[in-house]
Protein backbone atom coordinates (compact mmCIF):
# COMPACT_ATOMS: atom_id res chain seq x y z
CA UNK A 1 0.00 0.00 0.00
CA UNK A 2 1.46 3.62 -0.85
CA UNK A 3 3.02 5.77 2.01
CA UNK A 4 1.27 8.76 0.79
CA UNK A 5 -2.25 8.78 -0.41
CA UNK A 6 -4.44 11.49 -2.12
CA UNK A 7 -7.95 11.66 -3.01
CA UNK A 8 -9.25 12.48 -5.57
CA UNK A 9 -7.27 11.62 -8.18
CA UNK A 10 -8.86 13.63 -10.50
CA UNK A 11 -11.54 16.23 -10.27
CA UNK A 12 -13.44 18.81 -12.95
CA UNK A 13 -15.16 21.26 -10.98
CA UNK A 14 -17.03 24.62 -12.10
CA UNK A 15 -15.90 28.19 -10.66
CA UNK A 16 -17.24 29.25 -7.66
CA UNK A 17 -17.55 25.85 -5.76
CA UNK A 18 -15.79 24.62 -2.95
CA UNK A 19 -13.48 21.78 -3.56
CA UNK A 20 -11.73 19.64 -1.00
CA UNK A 21 -8.48 17.12 -1.51
CA UNK A 22 -7.43 14.96 1.44
CA UNK A 23 -4.70 13.57 2.05
CA UNK A 24 -3.77 10.62 4.44
CA UNK A 25 -0.19 8.96 5.07
CA UNK A 26 1.32 5.55 7.06
CA UNK A 27 4.70 7.01 7.53
CA UNK A 28 4.66 8.31 10.81
CA UNK A 29 5.76 11.32 9.78
CA UNK A 30 4.55 14.84 12.02
CA UNK A 31 5.93 17.29 8.56
CA UNK A 32 2.85 17.75 6.12
CA UNK A 33 2.96 19.58 2.77
CA UNK A 34 0.93 20.71 0.03
CA UNK A 35 2.10 21.95 -3.26
CA UNK A 36 0.52 22.84 -6.65
CA UNK A 37 2.83 22.31 -10.02
CA UNK A 38 1.98 23.90 -12.97
CA UNK A 39 4.14 23.09 -16.49
CA UNK A 40 7.39 25.56 -16.37
CA UNK A 41 6.92 26.73 -12.37
CA UNK A 42 7.53 23.46 -10.47
CA UNK A 43 6.56 22.59 -7.62
CA UNK A 44 5.12 25.88 -5.53
CA UNK A 45 4.48 25.46 -1.76
CA UNK A 46 0.75 26.34 -0.72
CA UNK A 47 0.33 25.23 3.07
CA UNK A 48 2.70 23.05 5.42
CA UNK A 49 2.24 21.56 8.99
CA UNK A 50 5.04 20.81 11.54
CA UNK A 51 2.46 19.05 14.17
CA UNK A 52 -1.68 19.02 14.19
CA UNK A 53 -1.46 22.38 16.16
CA UNK A 54 0.75 23.85 13.12
CA UNK A 55 0.05 25.41 10.01
CA UNK A 56 2.14 27.60 7.97
CA UNK A 57 1.25 29.70 4.72
CA UNK A 58 3.56 28.76 1.22
CA UNK A 59 4.26 31.07 -1.50
CA UNK A 60 1.26 30.64 -2.62
CA UNK A 61 -1.55 30.22 -0.18
CA UNK A 62 -4.46 33.13 -1.04
CA UNK A 63 -7.54 31.22 -2.05
CA UNK A 64 -6.31 28.11 -0.52
CA UNK A 65 -7.04 26.89 3.47
CA UNK A 66 -5.78 23.68 5.17
CA UNK A 67 -6.83 21.39 8.02
CA UNK A 68 -4.57 19.29 10.15
CA UNK A 69 -7.62 16.73 11.33
CA UNK A 70 -4.29 14.28 12.63
CA UNK A 71 -0.97 13.25 12.48
CA UNK A 72 -2.21 11.45 9.62
CA UNK A 73 -4.87 13.73 7.57
CA UNK A 74 -3.55 16.96 6.02
CA UNK A 75 -7.03 18.41 3.72
CA UNK A 76 -6.69 21.44 1.38
CA UNK A 77 -9.75 23.39 0.65
CA UNK A 78 -10.11 25.80 -2.48
CA UNK A 79 -13.36 28.03 -0.70
CA UNK A 80 -14.03 29.55 -4.62
CA UNK A 81 -12.65 27.55 -6.95
CA UNK A 82 -11.36 29.85 -10.30
CA UNK A 83 -9.81 28.66 -13.76
CA UNK A 84 -6.30 29.35 -12.52
CA UNK A 85 -6.07 27.03 -9.66
CA UNK A 86 -6.42 24.64 -12.37
CA UNK A 87 -3.19 22.00 -12.11
CA UNK A 88 -1.58 19.51 -10.10
CA UNK A 89 -1.38 18.64 -6.45
CA UNK A 90 0.67 16.73 -4.41
CA UNK A 91 0.89 16.04 -0.58
CA UNK A 92 3.67 15.66 0.77
CA UNK A 93 5.63 14.48 4.29
CA UNK A 94 9.06 14.39 5.79
CA UNK A 95 10.45 13.16 8.54
CA UNK A 96 12.43 16.08 10.99
CA UNK A 97 15.12 13.83 11.95
CA UNK A 98 17.93 14.91 8.89
CA UNK A 99 18.09 16.26 5.47
CA UNK A 100 14.40 17.27 4.50
CA UNK A 101 13.47 14.32 2.17
CA UNK A 102 9.87 14.48 1.01
CA UNK A 103 7.42 11.93 -0.22
CA UNK A 104 4.86 12.70 -2.07
CA UNK A 105 1.95 10.80 -2.60
CA UNK A 106 0.58 10.47 -6.14
CA UNK A 107 -1.57 14.17 -7.20
CA UNK A 108 -4.75 15.44 -8.04
CA UNK A 109 -5.31 16.76 -11.08
CA UNK A 110 -7.63 19.61 -10.69
CA UNK A 111 -9.63 21.41 -13.25
CA UNK A 112 -11.73 24.27 -12.81
CA UNK A 113 -14.22 25.28 -15.53
CA UNK B 1 14.38 36.09 -4.35
CA UNK B 2 15.70 32.42 -3.86
CA UNK B 3 15.70 30.52 -7.03
CA UNK B 4 16.62 27.01 -8.03
CA UNK B 5 17.56 26.92 -11.81
CA UNK B 6 17.76 23.56 -13.87
CA UNK B 7 19.54 23.51 -17.33
CA UNK B 8 18.57 22.24 -20.09
CA UNK B 9 14.71 22.49 -19.66
CA UNK B 10 14.28 19.47 -22.05
CA UNK B 11 16.26 17.26 -23.18
CA UNK B 12 15.42 14.40 -25.85
CA UNK B 13 18.25 12.09 -26.85
CA UNK B 14 18.94 8.54 -28.16
CA UNK B 15 19.18 5.77 -26.20
CA UNK B 16 23.26 5.19 -25.07
CA UNK B 17 23.67 8.39 -24.93
CA UNK B 18 25.26 10.34 -21.94
CA UNK B 19 24.01 13.51 -21.21
CA UNK B 20 24.18 15.69 -17.80
CA UNK B 21 21.58 18.02 -16.15
CA UNK B 22 22.39 21.01 -14.09
CA UNK B 23 21.03 22.57 -10.65
CA UNK B 24 22.48 25.98 -9.47
CA UNK B 25 21.42 29.03 -7.43
CA UNK B 26 22.83 31.82 -6.13
CA UNK B 27 21.90 30.56 -2.67
CA UNK B 28 24.22 28.10 0.01
CA UNK B 29 21.81 24.72 0.98
CA UNK B 30 22.21 22.67 3.68
CA UNK B 31 21.18 19.78 1.61
CA UNK B 32 20.32 19.18 -2.10
CA UNK B 33 17.68 16.41 -3.01
CA UNK B 34 16.81 15.05 -6.56
CA UNK B 35 14.14 13.58 -7.37
CA UNK B 36 12.37 11.96 -10.70
CA UNK B 37 8.70 12.12 -11.88
CA UNK B 38 7.07 10.29 -14.06
CA UNK B 39 3.85 11.03 -15.80
CA UNK B 40 0.50 10.48 -13.01
CA UNK B 41 2.69 10.03 -10.48
CA UNK B 42 4.73 12.47 -7.58
CA UNK B 43 7.76 12.97 -7.36
CA UNK B 44 9.84 10.01 -5.95
CA UNK B 45 13.13 10.57 -4.10
CA UNK B 46 16.62 9.25 -6.01
CA UNK B 47 19.38 10.88 -3.26
CA UNK B 48 19.89 14.00 -1.12
CA UNK B 49 23.72 14.93 -0.79
CA UNK B 50 24.40 17.31 1.76
CA UNK B 51 28.99 17.85 1.95
CA UNK B 52 30.22 20.22 -0.19
CA UNK B 53 32.20 18.00 -3.19
CA UNK B 54 29.89 14.90 -2.56
CA UNK B 55 29.79 12.62 -5.29
CA UNK B 56 26.75 9.68 -5.21
CA UNK B 57 26.54 7.24 -7.39
CA UNK B 58 23.23 5.09 -8.45
CA UNK B 59 23.99 2.60 -10.94
CA UNK B 60 24.31 4.58 -13.81
CA UNK B 61 23.47 8.36 -12.41
CA UNK B 62 26.15 10.05 -11.00
CA UNK B 63 25.40 12.84 -8.55
CA UNK B 64 27.56 15.89 -7.29
CA UNK B 65 27.04 18.17 -4.82
CA UNK B 66 28.93 21.68 -5.54
CA UNK B 67 32.10 22.69 -3.21
CA UNK B 68 30.26 25.53 -2.13
CA UNK B 69 26.69 23.91 -1.74
CA UNK B 70 25.26 26.37 -4.37
CA UNK B 71 24.82 23.89 -7.29
CA UNK B 72 24.60 20.34 -7.98
CA UNK B 73 24.35 18.09 -11.58
CA UNK B 74 23.43 15.02 -12.59
CA UNK B 75 25.06 12.63 -15.11
CA UNK B 76 23.62 9.86 -16.44
CA UNK B 77 25.48 7.02 -18.43
CA UNK B 78 24.08 5.16 -21.35
CA UNK B 79 20.77 6.56 -21.13
CA UNK B 80 17.82 3.86 -21.40
CA UNK B 81 14.16 4.39 -22.13
CA UNK B 82 13.53 3.80 -18.12
CA UNK B 83 15.31 7.14 -17.54
CA UNK B 84 12.40 9.25 -19.25
CA UNK B 85 10.79 11.23 -16.72
CA UNK B 86 10.86 14.77 -15.17
CA UNK B 87 14.01 15.13 -13.17
CA UNK B 88 13.67 17.78 -10.50
CA UNK B 89 16.17 19.32 -7.56
CA UNK B 90 15.32 20.76 -4.32
CA UNK B 91 17.63 22.47 -2.27
CA UNK B 92 16.64 22.85 1.64
CA UNK B 93 18.44 25.91 3.40
CA UNK B 94 19.40 25.66 7.20
CA UNK B 95 18.66 28.66 8.22
CA UNK B 96 16.38 27.84 10.85
CA UNK B 97 13.24 28.18 9.62
CA UNK B 98 11.64 25.95 7.31
CA UNK B 99 13.02 26.60 3.64
CA UNK B 100 12.82 23.58 0.93
CA UNK B 101 12.57 24.85 -2.52
CA UNK B 102 12.47 23.27 -5.96
CA UNK B 103 13.76 24.12 -9.33
CA UNK B 104 11.19 23.70 -12.86
CA UNK B 105 12.56 20.51 -13.26
CA UNK B 106 14.57 18.95 -16.58
CA UNK B 107 12.24 17.13 -18.71
CA UNK B 108 14.13 14.00 -20.24
CA UNK B 109 12.92 11.52 -23.19
CA UNK B 110 15.23 8.85 -24.26
CA UNK B 111 13.96 7.61 -27.76
CA UNK B 112 14.88 3.56 -27.97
Amino acid sequence: DADVTQTPRNRITKTGKRIMLECSQTKGHDRMYWYRQDPGLGLRLIYYSFDVKDINKGEISDGYSVSRQAQAKFSLSLESAIPNQTALYFCATSDPAGPDTQYFGPGTRLTVL
Amino acid sequence: TQLLEQSPQFLSIQEGENLTVYCNSSSVFSSLQWYRQEPGEGPVLLVTVVTGGEVKKLKRLTFQFGDARKDSSLHITAAQPGDTGLYLCAGEFGDGGFKTIFGAGTRLFVKA
